[in-house]
């Protein structure tokens, strides 16, 4: 039974580009919800995904956005990098979309923007 | 807006000390959880309670749920170098539909 698996681990981009980032949730569950991890902080929610659609979001600009795929595996989009995006960008999934239910991170994907 | 506060953000201890966390939320929570975040690592989940007072054990782990449901504490009795790593805590915002998240406090084993 997989976890929830990332990719990629690590990415080097520079001010003003794009950038992709992936995620595939552990096996059974239905909610994507992606986190902004800087160093030495909790991490912050970015957004959740349920029935491919954007159910909730945090304070994050509109630079960033996401998708959710019909087989429940979601994407992170961020715009026009800033210094300030580098951080480590976490997915977790869970099983519905109530806080309550348990989330599995996955093992994060490390942005560094130059 | 709804805030989960952690202290402290570091305590260093020898191995074999105890160690306690305590986070306080600015409102009424229906459940708590806490995560282990191991250095370099993702968070991983610990336990969550739900009933006001509520007190539950993993071997060493002790996590407590206060009775007004506004505050939680994890204190780890007898620390050894497998607990090192930063203890997070996190609660429902008032949608219940996301989490706010604790900044964490990160236990650290003196040498």
């Amino acid at each position: 039974d997989a976890g929830v698996t990332q990719s990629p681990t690590h990415l080097i981009k520079t001010r003003g580009q794009q950038v992709t980032l992936r995620c595939s949730p552990k096996s059974g569950h239905d909610t994507v919800s992606w986190y902004q991890q800087a160093l030495g902080q909790g991490p912050q929610f970015i957004f959740q995904y349920y029935e491919e659609e954007e159910r909730q979001r945090g304070n994050f600009p509109d630079r960033f956005s996401g998708h959710q795929f019909p087989n429940y595996s979601s994407e992170l989009n961020v715009n026009a990098l800033l210094l300030g995006d580098s951080a480590l960008y976490l997915c977790a999934s869970s099983l519905g979309l109530l806080a309550k239910n348990i989330q599995y991170f996955g093992a994060g994907t490390r942005l560094s923007v130059l | 807006g709804q805030q989960v506060m952690q202290i402290p953000q570091y305590q260093h201890v020898q191995e074999g000390e105890d160690f306690t966390t305590y986070c306080n939320s600015s409102t009424t929570l229906s459940n708590i959880q806490w995560y282990k975040q191991r250095p370099g690592g993702h968070p991983v989940f610990l336990i969550q309670l739900v009933k006001s007072g509520e007190v539950k054990k993993q071997k060493r782990l002790t996590f407590q749920f206060g009775e007004a449901k506004k505050n939680s504490s994890l204190h780890i009795t007898a620390t050894q170098t497998t607990d090192v790593g930063t203890y997070f805590c996190a609660g429902p915002a008032d949608s219940n539909y996301q989490l706010i998240w604790g900044a964490g406090t990160k236990l650290i084993i003196k040498p």
